[in-house]
């Protein structure tokens, strides 16, 4: 049973456009949702986080739109830029501690 | 600053091999996890701890050991290694519940 699900799986977009990735999870226990960032050869860092007691957080280019009556919340990257080529990953954690990440999409933003 | 301190960086063990990969923290966080990362499938939960002494499976622990004597050290043991556990592990930690997990850099390990 996976509890978070990531879509679309791979994902191309042209410099200077809009790149959205969705996630939707099934645990209502969830309370804190994080979408991380992973180079290749690195480990993921935290890109940017939001509690469901927002519907959006921003943090420069990267948004996040969370939507508690359908569970789901989504990453939006702005001015995409060939640097944010990497694998996006969403997560959520809940009481018990559990981080539980989503499959990861591979984002390429070509020149 | 280490952060979160993975060894080996990479590995190749021989089926029926046991090895234990270490995972080490210098920021007193009480949370630890060991993740498994395979192409297409992100990253598994294998076992994670919540404080020194407690331990808890995650959703693919078969095959895997833990201890956590330690709040810095959270060691991964592999027994009878199979090719099944050729995969990249990644050890994280955190402070508090609803924080930034940092994570390490992973271990490559190759079961042949």
């Amino acid at each position: 049973q996976q509890q978070v699900k990531q879509s679309p799986q791979s994902l191309i977009v042209q410099k200077g456009g809009i790149s959205i990735i969705n996630c939707a999870y099934e645990n209502t226990a969830f309370d804190y949702f994080p979408w991380y960032q992973q180079f290749p050869g690195k480990g993921p860092a935290l890109l940017i986080a939001i509690r469901p007691d927002v519907s959006e957080k921003k943090e420069g280019r990267f948004t996040i739109s969370f939507n508690k009556s359908a569970k789901q919340f989504s990453l939006h990257i702005m001015d995409s830029q060939p640097g944010d080529s990497a694998t996006y990953f969403c997560a959520a954690t809940g009481a018990n501690s559990k981080l539980t990440f989503g499959k990861g999409i591979t984002l390429s933003v070509r020149p | 600053n280490a952060g979160v301190t993975q060894t080996p960086k990479f590995r190749i063990l021989k089926i029926g091999q046991s090895m234990t990969l270490q995972c080490t923290q210098d920021m007193n966080h009480n949370y630890m996890y060991w993740y498994r990362q395979d192409p297409g499938m992100g990253l598994k939960l294998i076992y994670y701890s919540v404080g020194a002494g407690i331990t808890d499976k995650g959703e693919v622990p078969n095959g895997y050991n833990v201890s956590r004597s330690t709040t810095e050290d959270f060691p991964l043991r592999l027994e009878l290694a199979a090719p099944s556990q050729t995969s990249v592990y990644f050890c994280a930690s955190r402070g508090r519940r609803n924080t930034e997990a940092f994570f390490g850099q992973g271990t490559r390990l190759t079961v042949v």
